[in-house]
C-alpha cells in the first residue's frame, strides 16, 4: 500500500508569484484536504476533495485553489503569494465518511520572500 | 476563535511513566475525535480516534477518554517510552457537510525521558 506523496519537498518563491503544490493519495483513497501549518501552530483546513469537486473550505482567500484528478491525486495552486503564505503545506487522503480518519503525506515546506 | 485548544505546549515524562495529553473544545457540534503525532519533517500519523458516543477508546499503549459534558478530551499513554517523544494534536470533525474537515489544537511537544 501506497502512502501519501507530495512534491516538491521544499520550495522558494518570491511574492507576487504563484506556486501549484502536488500530492498523490493513498490507494484506495477517494478524497484529498489540503492543510496549512504555520510555525508554531496546528494544521488549518484549506480545503477538501471528493469526486473531483470541492467539498468544504476553511477560511482562506479564493487566491487558494485546488484540483483533483480521476486517480485522486490532487493539486493546491496559490497565487499573487504573500510572506505570510510562508508555511508547511499538508496534504491528507481518506475515505469519504465517519470516522473521518486522513492520512497525511510529508508536506511542503513553502518560503515566500 | 480556537475551537480546539491544547493548553499545555510541553510535557516531560520519564520513560515507562503514563503521559496524559489533554485537549479542549468548544464546539459543541463536533462528532469525531482524533490524535496525530508529529515527528520532525514529516506528516502528522493518525494514532486514535473515537466517536462522541463513547467516552473511551483504547488501541494497545493508547487510550483516549472523552468527557462531552466537559468538552474535553485526553490522550494516556502508558507506558510511556522515548520513541514517544514529537508533538501530539488532537483533531475535531463535525458530521455530515462539516465532516472531515479536521480542526486541529496547537499541538502538545511530548519528551519521554529515559
Amino acid at each position: 500500500e501506497t502512502g501519501v506523496t507530495q512534491s516538491p519537498t521544499h520550495l522558494i518563491k518570491t511574492r507576487g508569484q504563484q506556486v501549484t503544490l502536488r500530492c498523490s493519495s493513498q490507494s484506495g483513497h477517494n478524497t484529498v484536504s489540503w492543510y496549512q501549518q504555520a510555525l508554531g501552530q496546528g494544521p488549518q483546513f484549506i480545503f477538501q476533495y471528493y469526486r473531483e469537486e470541492e467539498n468544504g473550505r476553511g477560511n482562506f482567500p479564493p487566491r487558494f485553489s485546488g484540483l483533483q484528478f480521476p486517480n485522486y491525486s490532487s493539486e493546491l495552486n496559490v497565487n499573487a503569494l504573500e510572506l505570510d503564505d510562508s508555511a508547511l503545506y499538508l496534504c491528507a487522503s481518506s475515505h469519504r465518511g465517519p470516522p473521518y480518519e486522513q492520512y497525511f503525506g510529508p508536506g511542503t515546506r513553502l518560503t515566500v520572500t | 476563535d480556537q475551537q480546539v485548544k491544547q493548553n499545555s505546549p510541553s510535557l516531560s515524562v520519564q520513560e515507562g511513566r503514563i503521559s496524559i495529553l489533554n485537549c479542549d473544545y468548544t464546539n459543541s457540534m463536533f462528532d469525531y475525535f482524533l490524535w496525530y503525532k508529529k515527528y520532525p519533517a514529516e506528516g502528522p500519523t493518525f494514532l486514535i480516534s473515537i466517536s462522541s458516543i463513547k467516552d473511551k477508546n483504547e488501541d494497545g499503549r493508547f487510550t483516549v477518554f472523552l468527557n462531552k459534558s466537559a468538552k474535553h478530551l485526553s490522550l494516556h499513554i502508558v507506558p510511556s517510552q522515548p520513541g514517544d517523544s514529537a508533538v501530539y494534536f488532537c483533531a475535531a470533525s463535525g458530521e455530515g457537510n462539516q465532516g472531515g474537515k479536521l480542526i486541529f489544537g496547537q499541538g502538545t511537544e511530548l519528551s519521554v525521558k529515559p
